[in-house]
């Protein structure tokens, strides 16, 4: 059964760097093919991804926002982390991240975190 | 790859035919998902490739399309399926709709 659990600040300043860690169970970041996932979702809005580490340490950043993230993991503790810059308050929302299974099951996100919420105001 | 889902709202009855459509910026080979939220949980999977169903999700649920035009049914609207919804396109990256509200 895969799980996977966001945790880090709720609440953070402006110009602060946010740090997340996901922490997951039931598969391995080492298993050829497999990726986690950053998306979030301003509340009220619509869902945006943000980052994704594949299994081999390959990262993907959104276009608009790749300046300000970064993305990395330590396969042993079965976590993800990332780090946001300079955070401001329309980064305010749920932050999310979720299991991209193998390509070659032709799928996409299929378990996700419960999410955190981090609200960003002085 | 831009995603633009329509209508933005709709409302709808106990066991309507319900029709969310998505289009694409760009054409892409049906490497589009959607997703069923409630308010305040994580999104679900409910289709992938365009129009293979998740496990575990009714039959009730149907997707199709290709290249720039793809579409979510849902056969006969339940109780359980007032949500939002969105699609998610992942051939380049990885690029979500705005989302369709499903309102009694």
């Amino acid at each position: 059964q895969i799980t996977l659990k966001e945790s880090g600040p709720t609440l953070v300043k402006p110009s602060e760097t946010l740090t997340l860690t996901c922490t997951f169970s039931g598969f391995s970041l080492n298993k050829s093919g497999v990726g986690v996932g950053w998306i979030r979702q301003p509340p009220g809005e619509a869902l945006e991804w943000l980052a994704l580490i594949y299994w081999d340490n390959g990262k993907r950043y959104s276009p608009s926002l790749k300046s300000r993230l970064t993305i990395t993991k330590d396969t042993s503790k079965n976590q993800v982390f990332l780090t946001m810059t300079n955070m401001d308050p329309v980064d305010t929302g749920t932050y999310y991240c979720a299991h991209r299974p193998i390509a070659t099951a032709g799928t996409t996100f299929d378990h996700w975190g419960q999410g955190t919420l981090v609200t960003v105001s002085s | 790859i831009q995603m633009t889902q329509s209508p933005s709202t709709l409302s709808a009855s106990v066991g309507d035919r319900v029709t969310i459509t998505c289009r694409a910026s760009h054409s892409f080979n049906s490497w589009l998902a959607w997703y069923q939220q409630k308010p305040g949980k994580a999104p679900k999977l409910l289709i992938y490739k365009a129009s293979t169903l998740e496990r575990g999700v009714p039959s009730r649920f149907s997707g199709s399309g290709s290249g720039t035009e793809f579409t979510l049914t849902i056969s006969s609207l339940q109780p359980d399926d007032f949500a939002t919804y969105y699609c998610q396109q992942y051939n380049s990256y990885w690029t979500f709709g705005q989302g369709t509200k499903v309102e009694i």
